[in-house]
This record gives structure tokens, C-alpha cells and sequence, in this order.
């Protein structure tokens, strides 16, 4: 079966600072990939998305990063973290075979409280 | 643009039936999807609808229709566990890594 995998679950960082969060699908190839963030009182906003390796396709210019370095990873990366990037990130992967019918199955989440 | 209109809360009672209503206005539709989501948790898949009609699995059944750009869930029999936020979410491509598109949620709290 297939399981995705995020870390870390918690983490507080200071502005300014960098950002590195991953995440890990098992028991599939060639996922398709996201990255979403829920921000307090807000729906989930599509940050990224990747249909292969090193392809990655942006919906919102911001000081946030993604890359995919291998099948199944998938990694959202900041250099200075802003305040405004407090949320909860989702990582999430839907099966291509699927198409417009593939639901998306997310990560637990991480928490992230800038300061 | 894309609009997924959903209300923000709901309450209801334990045994009861609770219909939550999502109105969307995308520039493309190839499916609808709804999401469970408990605090602090990540969402998890309920059902997803693409033609018109009702779509029903166990408790929870859901509607759509794409002329009124519609659609609602229903739960059945509503439990305690059910406390959580419902999240509607439009499909606007024809490939599986087009963009989903959510609303903010309908937190429902159900009471005893």
C-alpha cells in the first residue's frame, strides 16, 4: 500500500531564517506531487506542484521554493522565512494513472510558527 | 478565476442529518471533491463527483449538479467523531496534476 510521509511535524523558526521540509511517498511510482498551506482561517492554497523528477511548476510567486530531487521526494525550502509563512503545510500526491479522477492523498502536515 | 463558496459553520445534533452546500465558479470543471478534515489533522478523501446525481457511500452521500454549478454533502446518523471541517474542492483540468482547488471549509460541530 501506499503511505507519504512528512517531517517535521512541528517546528518554530525565527524570521529571517531558512526552511526545509520534506516529504516521502512509498509504494508508488511516479507520483504526482504538492505542496499546499493552510493558513489560519483560510482554505488550502496550492503552493506547488510536480509531475516528475526536477519538474516543478509554481501557483504563487513567493520566497518559498520546491524542489524534487528524487521520484518519491518532494522538498519546500525557504531562504528567509517571513511572518506571513505561518501555517500548516500539507504534502499531498495523487496517482497519474488516474487522471482527473485521482484524489490526493496527504501527508500528516507540518505546523510552522514563525516568530 | 476560481470561487468555491462553502458556509463556515454548521451545528447539529447526534442521530441527526446535516446537508453542507458548496456553489463553485471555476474556468474549468472536471470533477468535485470533498474532504474531511479534524483539527490539527490532515484531510482525508470522502467522495468525488463528476456527473450529475447523488454519489452515496455509507453515511455520507454526495450531490452534484454542473448546470447550477453545485453540489452538497450529506451525512447520515451524525456521530460525535463527525466534528470536523468538510472541505469541497473543484477540479478545473482534465489531467490528474491540474489544479484542485478547495474552499475554506464548513466546520461542523456536532452536539449530544
Amino acid at each position: 500500500s501506499q503511505t507519504i510521509h512528512q517531517w517535521p511535524a512541528t517546528l518554530v523558526q525565527p524570521v529571517g531564517s531558512p526552511l526545509s521540509l520534506e516529504c516521502t511517498v512509498e509504494g508508488t511510482s511516479n507520483p504526482n506531487l504538492y505542496w499546499y498551506r493552510q493558513a489560519a482561517g483560510r482554505g488550502l492554497q496550492l503552493l506547488f506542484y510536480s509531475v516528475g523528477i526536477g519538474q516543478i511548476s509554481s501557483e504563487v510567486p513567493q520566497n518559498l521554493s520546491a524542489s524534487r530531487p528524487q521520484d518519491r521526494q518532494f522538498i519546500l525550502s525557504s531562504k528567509k522565512l517571513l511572518l506571513s509563512d505561518s501555517g500548516f503545510y500539507l504534502c499531498a500526491w495523487s496517482a497519474p494513472d488516474r487522471g482527473a479522477m485521482g484524489e490526493l492523498f496527504f501527508g500528516e502536515g507540518s505546523r510552522l510558527t514563525v516568530l | 478565476g476560481q470561487n468555491i463558496d462553502q458556509p463556515t459553520e454548521m451545528t447539529a445534533t447526534e442521530g441527526a442529518i446535516v446537508q453542507i452546500n458548496c456553489t463553485y465558479q471555476t474556468s474549468g470543471f472536471n470533477g468535485l471533491f470533498w474532504y474531511q478534515q479534524h483539527a490539527g489533522e490532515a484531510p482525508t478523501f470522502l467522495s468525488y463527483n463528476v456527473l450529475d446525481g447523488l454519489e452515496e457511500k455509507g453515511r455520507f452521500s454526495s450531490f452534484l449538479s454542473r448546470s447550477k454549478g453545485y453540489s452538497y454533502l450529506l451525512l447520515k446518523e451524525l456521530q460525535m467523531k463527525d466534528s470536523a471541517s468538510y472541505l469541497c474542492a473543484v477540479r478545473d483540468g482534465e489531467w490528474g496534476y491540474s489544479t484542485l482547488t478547495f474552499g475554506k471549509g464548513t466546520m461542523l460541530l456536532v452536539s449530544p
